[in-house]
């Protein structure tokens, strides 16, 4: 696709419930990257996949966050049991990732997240 | 936190200023990146500048980096309207991880 896509584009859910928000990657971008935005902050970096290595998972917040890359490219964040502190917006990003150092990230639109 | 600190949080010139936004980061880094942000959604790249580097142009956009004092410069010149929105200062660290620690942002806004 042109650019990387996430769904859905926004979600409401009772406390307590699971959801799954999920990101499309740019075709080729062998990294892929999870971040959250609560209202009015900066970025917090959840999860890192790059390639077929273990990702980088140091920043989810609990154990109630996880997510799966499958077949190198679409993404699942989960969250389980949501609370209404992981109302935010939760966005993805994918790279090139040829392990340069330089590389930009390319940012989808964003799931804005709402627990009820 | 690792989160970068940007100043000032908010900033309101009118059309044709100059705007500035600065950031400061905690650790050692590999490159800074400054990012657009358009109504809370998905972030535009602006620039990148290497560790390396001490300032870099990019049509209206400067950038400055110190990393003495580990901080950066983000320079608008004759701002637009359209320029209007919030700007963020990531840094990638060094080592394997292409991880960005993102600042707080700086919210922009352009008066016609």
């Amino acid at each position: 696709g042109a650019g990387v896509s996430q769904s859905p584009s926004n979600k409401v859910t009772e406390k307590g419930k699971d959801v799954e928000l999920r990101c499309d990657p740019i075709s080729g971008h062998t990294a892929l990257y999870w971040y959250r935005q609560s209202l009015g902050q900066g970025l917090e970096f959840l999860i890192y996949f790059q390639g077929n290595s273990a990702p980088d998972k140091s920043g989810l917040p609990s154990d109630r966050f996880s997510a799966e890359r499958t077949g190198g490219s679409v993404s699942t964040l989960t969250i389980q049991r949501t609370q209404q502190e992981d109302s935010a917006v939760y966005l993805c990003a994918s790279s090139v990732d040829r392990g340069a150092a330089q590389e930009t990230q390319y940012f989808g639109p964003g799931t804005r997240l709402l627990v009820l | 936190s690792q989160q970068g600190e940007e100043d000032p949080q908010a900033l309101s010139i009118q059309e044709g200023e100059n705007a500035t936004m600065n950031c400061s980061y905690k650790t050692s880094i590999n490159n800074l990146q400054w990012y657009r942000q358009n109504s809370g959604r998905g972030l535009v790249h602006l620039i990148l500048i290497r560790s390396n580097e001490r300032e870099k142009h990019s049509g209206r956009l400067r950038v400055t980096l110190d990393t003495s004092k580990k901080s950066s410069s983000l320079l608008i010149t004759a701002s637009r309207a359209a320029d209007t929105a919030s700007y963020f200062c990531a840094t990638r660290g060094r080592g394997a991880t292409n991880k960005l620690i993102f600042g707080t942002g700086t919210l922009l806004a352009v008066q016609p």
